[in-house]
């Protein structure tokens, strides 16, 4: 089986920087997504590590480490509207994906 | 945006009866999956499609059946409503390209079963 942990909750203020992290334990092991939900909307796509490192893509960043079964979304800049729930999702094979329970974001004026 | 339907998007419904939820597509992806949303459980996956026809179970498949006639349509039937299957059902497509398996997910459907 899989499972995934990640903190229920972070707040920051705009314009600070917040890292999730997310461990896992799978039987198998493709790559780490991580998905954005805003408070009643649909989730969406954010990024996608298959191999160690960092990603970066706009203020989001994703980082990878396959060895310690870890990773991390690092949102900089925070604005109001990053304020959503983030979840981290293992892709177990190039089709399935299990996810975290999720984080919940909150950024304060 | 991904072309994914999801109907109804609200329903009230009681302990007992039968209820199908339906995810429409326009992407002609070959995945597509239904997931279940509860506070504190993040998404998990009830059952998946990888074709026409073919279909399989997810972690959380218990009372729950699909079917897949068409490539555009996954029908998710709860043969015998419970208050446990009350949740935010999702409908999500996937073309797992690449080995990156971005998943597109539908508006949500809230159920409610009293």
């Amino acid at each position: 089986g899989q499972s995934l942990e990640q903190p229920s909750e972070v707040t920051a203020v705009e314009g600070a920087i917040v890292q999730i992290n997310c461990t896992y334990q799978t039987s198998g092991f493709y790559g780490l997504s991580w998905y954005q939900q805003h408070d009643g909307g649909a989730p969406t796509f954010l990024s996608y590590n298959a191999l160690d490192g960092l990603e970066e893509t706009g203020r989001f960043s994703s980082f990878l480490s396959r060895s310690d079964s870890y990773g991390y979304l690092l949102l900089q800049e925070l604005q109001m509207k990053d304020s959503a729930s983030y979840f981290c999702a293992v892709s177990v094979n190039d089709y399935k994906l299990s996810f975290g329970a999720g984080t919940t974001v909150t950024v304060r004026a | 945006d991904a072309g994914i339907t999801q109907s109804p998007r609200h329903k009230v419904t009681e302990t007992g009866t039968p209820v199908t939820l339906r995810c429409h597509q326009t992407e002609n992806h070959r995945y597509m999956y239904w997931y279940r949303q509860d506070p504190g459980h993040g998404l998990r996956l009830i059952h998946y499609s990888y074709g026409v026809k073919d279909t399989d179970k997810g972690e959380v498949s218990d009372g729950y059946s699909v079917s897949r006639s068409k490539t555009e349509d996954f029908l998710l039937t709860l043969e015998s409503a419970t208050s446990s299957q009350t949740s935010v059902y999702f409908c999500a497509i996937s073309e797992a390209l690449a080995g990156v398996n971005e998943q597109y997910f539908g508006p949500g459907t809230r159920l409610t079963v009293t």
